[in-house]
This record gives C-alpha cells, sequence and structure tokens, in this order.
C-alpha cells in the first residue's frame, strides 16, 4: 500500500474562492508530481516539485501554484476557481535521484475530490 | 505534441478470456511506459511498467509489450477475473512528466 496521503479528501468551494490541497509524499521520495482528473478522463499533469523547486508544468494557468516543503510535502493552490476546476487532484510521489530529467516511478496518493458550485 | 491514443475505450470480456488494451505515443524519445488501474472512487494504482531496454515485461497474469520502432505498447491480461474489472490507463513519459491516455474501461462478466 502506497505511503502517499492527500487532504482534504473532499472539499466544495464556490467560483472564485481559493483553495490549498495538501500532499504528503511516501517515505524516501523527494519529488511530488500533481495531476487534475477530470470525470471519465485519464490525469493531466499540473506540475512536479523537486527539491522545493517546481520542476516542470503542464498547460494550466498561473492561478495554480505550488510548493514543496523541506519534508518533501507539497500543497497545490488555485487561485480564483472556476466551474471547470471541478475535479480529483491527485499528487503522485517518486524517488527520483540525481538528475531531474528523468521520470521515475509516480505512486498515487488517494487525491482530493473538488467541487465548485 | 505529446499526445497518447488508447483503445478501446471500453473492454467487455468473459471470466477466464484474456483482455488487450493498445496505446501509442508519439514522443520517439519517451523511455518509461507505465500502466495503472483506477477502481471506483479510488487512487490509480501501479500495475506494472515497462522501459525501453526490453519488449516485454510479465508479472504473474499481467504482461505488457513495447515496440519503440511503431511508438505503440499494449498491456495483456490472461485468464481474467472479476475483480480485474476497473479503469485502466497507460501513461508515457514526456520528460519529467507522465502523459496518460484517455483509459479504458474493463468489464469482466462472471
Amino acid at each position: 500500500e502506497t505511503g502517499v496521503t492527500q487532504s482534504p479528501t473532499h472539499l466544495i468551494k464556490t467560483r472564485g474562492q481559493q483553495v490549498t490541497l495538501r500532499c504528503s509524499s511516501q517515505s524516501g521520495h523527494n519529488t511530488v508530481s500533481w495531476y487534475q482528473q477530470a470525470l471519465g478522463q485519464g490525469p493531466q499533469f499540473i506540475f512536479q516539485y523537486y527539491r522545493e523547486e517546481e520542476n516542470g508544468r503542464g498547460n494550466f494557468p498561473p492561478r495554480f501554484s505550488g510548493l514543496q516543503f523541506p519534508n518533501y510535502s507539497s500543497e497545490l493552490n488555485v487561485n480564483a476557481l472556476e466551474l471547470d476546476d471541478s475535479a480529483l487532484y491527485l499528487c503522485a510521489s517518486s524517488p527520483l535521484a540525481g538528475g531531474a530529467d528523468r521520470t521515475d516511478t509516480q505512486y498515487f496518493g488517494p487525491g482530493t475530490r473538488l467541487t465548485v458550485l | 505534441g505529446e499526445n497518447v491514443e488508447q483503445h478501446p475505450s471500453t473492454l467487455s470480456v468473459q471470466e477466464g478470456d484474456s483482455a488487450v488494451i493498445k496505446c501509442t505515443y508519439s514522443d520517439s524519445a519517451s523511455n518509461y511506459f507505465p500502466w495503472y488501474k483506477q477502481e471506483l472512487g479510488k487512487r490509480p494504482q501501479l500495475i506494472i511498467d515497462i522501459r525501453s531496454n526490453v519488449g516485454e515485461k510479465k508479472d504473474q497474469r499481467i504482461a505488457v509489450t513495447l515496440n519503440k520502432t511503431a511508438k505503440h505498447f499494449s498491456l495483456h491480461i490472461t485468464e481474467t477475473q472479476p475483480e480485474d474489472s476497473a479503469v485502466y490507463f497507460c501513461a508515457a513519459e514526456y520528460g519529467n512528466k507522465l502523459v496518460f491516455g484517455a483509459g479504458t474501461i474493463l468489464r469482466v462478466k462472471s
């Protein structure tokens, strides 16, 4: 069983509000990636954090931002929420070591279900 | 561009039969191809992955094959069981991120 945890499990917000989602990586993993999974679709890459720095970003606007902390946990922040932001937000941790240009095996957390009304 | 196509979108098989899901990718530089199983309301779980230095990998009833020349890879599940029913996603590495296919709903009928 993966050790990646996320909080909260569910969240309801209204348009225009801001939200912070949290992720604790699996023990020994120093890289966290965030994905958005809309209903009936595959996960879409938002960004990755490695050594507390953003290490690659997908096609998401700047109102999606993140942080990584010294203990490798991470936050995803979304400002000015829109209805289309309603989705399952997944984080995945991986034991990326050394070079930041190689994708290593990613283990997903249970996700946060965000509903924007 | 960065793209992974997955087929079929739904697949129904009889218990005990085999199931095959196919994916194609666009970037010849991709070297890592994982498969995830996602049950309703749960996290995607890695079931098998393959790197470009091998053409096939097996783990009990699950196997993955990779054809780098044709840029496609496939998941094979033999002797399917009802608990194999789930959504399966393929993914391909693009740089340091995974790009996922749209998923295949697998239904195993008993």
